[in-house]
């Protein structure tokens, strides 16, 4: 049990549609993650946030977009959703970039 | 940007002993993590190393040589519940200071009788 709880577990939507996933952080934990994961492929670094301010971000357009909450909760918005978005989206937490405890994952699909 | 390389997949018997390589090419390093993944779970906590050397943890032990860009993760005993994938993962310091786990993609380990 690592404390990091995502939803939705699973959704589906269509291209074009926007979608927000949520994830709330293991007690303690002030950093947030944001990884995609397509099927076969390691996580994919999406951003970072920190006491409510984004402080990385990887190689993914504007359309994908975040925030982090003062009881460091965060979300993960995507906007004009594409086939390609179809994966596993999962949030990590941690203390100051120390071990990342991950959650389960919100699997998006895009049809 | 950084470079991590990892084989696709490996297979060994039950009981067995398994060394999955990690290779990397980064420019700020700080600390390498492996994770473990069982299929359509989240990745879990497995080691991390950030000076050379060997760290032992029961079963898993992991090794690090920050000149050669070069890690393995060693599994010893193999069990059928190993079958996983195995997830190399490199710390660098991004601009502005920040620590991001960047990830490879992974070594598919299957474990038969």
């Amino acid at each position: 049990e690592t404390g990091v709880t995502q939803s939705p577990t699973h959704l589906i939507k269509t291209r074009g549609q926007q979608v927000t996933l949520r994830c709330s952080s293991q007690s303690g934990h002030n950093t947030v993650s944001w990884y995609q994961q397509a099927l076969g492929q390691g996580p994919q670094f999406i951003f970072q946030y920190y006491r409510e301010e984004e402080n990385g971000r990887g190689n993914f357009p504007p359309r994908f977009s975040g925030l982090q909450f003062p009881n460091y909760s965060s979300e993960l918005n995507v906007n004009a959703l594409e086939l390609d978005d179809s994966a596993l989206y999962l949030c990590a937490s941690s203390l100051a970039g120390g071990e990342l405890f991950f959650g389960e994952g919100s699997r998006l699909t895009v049809l | 940007g950084q470079n991590i390389d990892q084989p696709t997949e490996m297979t060994a018997t039950e009981g067995a002993i398994v060394q999955i390589n990690c290779t990397y090419q980064t420019s700020g390093f700080n600390g390498l993590f492996w994770y473990q993944q069982h299929a359509g779970e989240a990745p879990t906590f497995l080691s991390y190393n950030v000076l050379d050397g060997l760290e032992e943890k029961g079963r898993f032990s992991s090794f690090l040589s920050r000149s050669k860009g070069y890690s393995y993760l060693l599994l010893k005993e193999l069990q059928m519940k190993d079958s996983a994938s195995y997830l190399c993962a490199v710390r660098d310091r991004a601009s502005g200071g920040s620590y991001i786990p960047t990830f490879g993609r992974g070594t598919s380990l299957i474990v038969h009788p």
